[in-house]
């Protein structure tokens, strides 16, 4: 009984590259979240979505951030040109409701040179 | 808005002593969900409890347990005999039922186990 999958665990990007975070929920659940933990401020909600819905992005920087969560296959966060602050783990939680418990993936560690 | 304070920034005990955090969580909103989290050095993030508001029900597992009061808004955890793997940081977080499922976080509670 897989847990969330996250991958990859450990990312370095330049300056100006673009980083693809993935998320594969537990089975049976259709409910993804996205948090950013940031030394010094804790856990932040980012975006929740459902399969091919985004259902609450108010967490969401404007610009350069994006989230998907397609039909088929693994949700996914996208930071286009990194700059330094993007450095942060970013963690992955499934449900298979809204207002359920939500399971969390071990993260991916973002680290921008 | 909701909110999720946790006073408490470190704490620090010796193995087998009992140790209490606190939570104390602000909202409107009349039916809403608790939840504990443990992020041990490793980094993933462990669900431990969740609680409905309607639900004031203590919680008792194993060393752990858990006070819920609805009268102070509070949701404490105490671990009994602590023990060395206990060292984590333990967040206490919120749902509210009137938003989208949003988790709001306390900013944590690192607990060190000393030998």
């Amino acid at each position: 009984n897989a847990g969330v999958m996250q991958n990859p665990r450990h990312l370095v990007r330049r300056r100006g590259q673009e980083a693809r975070l993935r998320c594969s929920p537990m089975k049976g659940h259709s409910h993804v979240y996205w948090y950013r933990q940031l030394p010094e401020e804790g856990l932040k909600f980012m975006v929740y979505l459902q399969k091919e819905n985004i259902i609450d992005e108010s967490g969401m920087p404007k610009e350069r951030f994006s989230a998907e969560f397609p039909k088929e296959g693994p949700s996914i966060l996208r930071i286009q040109q990194v700059v330094r602050g993007d450095s942060a783990a970013y963690f992955c939680a499934s449900s298979p409701r809204g207002r359920e418990t939500q399971y969390f993936g071990p993260g991916t560690r973002l680290l921008v040179l | 808005a909701q909110k999720v304070t946790q006073a408490q920034t470190e704490i620090s005990v010796v193995e087998k002593e009992d140790v209490t955090l606190d939570c104390v969580y602000e909202t409107r909103d009349t039916t809403y969900y608790l939840f504990w989290y443990k992020q041990p050095p490793s980094g993933e993030l462990v669900f431990l409890i969740r609680r409905n508001s309607f639900d004031e029900q203590n919680e008792i597992s194993g060393r752990y347990s858990w006070n819920f009061q609805k009268s102070t808004s509070s949701f404490n955890f105490t671990i009994t005999a602590s023990q060395v793997v206990d060292s984590a940081v333990y967040f206490c977080a919120l749902i509210i039922a009137g938003a989208n499922s949003k988790l709001t976080f306390g900013k944590g509670i690192t607990l060190s186990v000393r030998p």
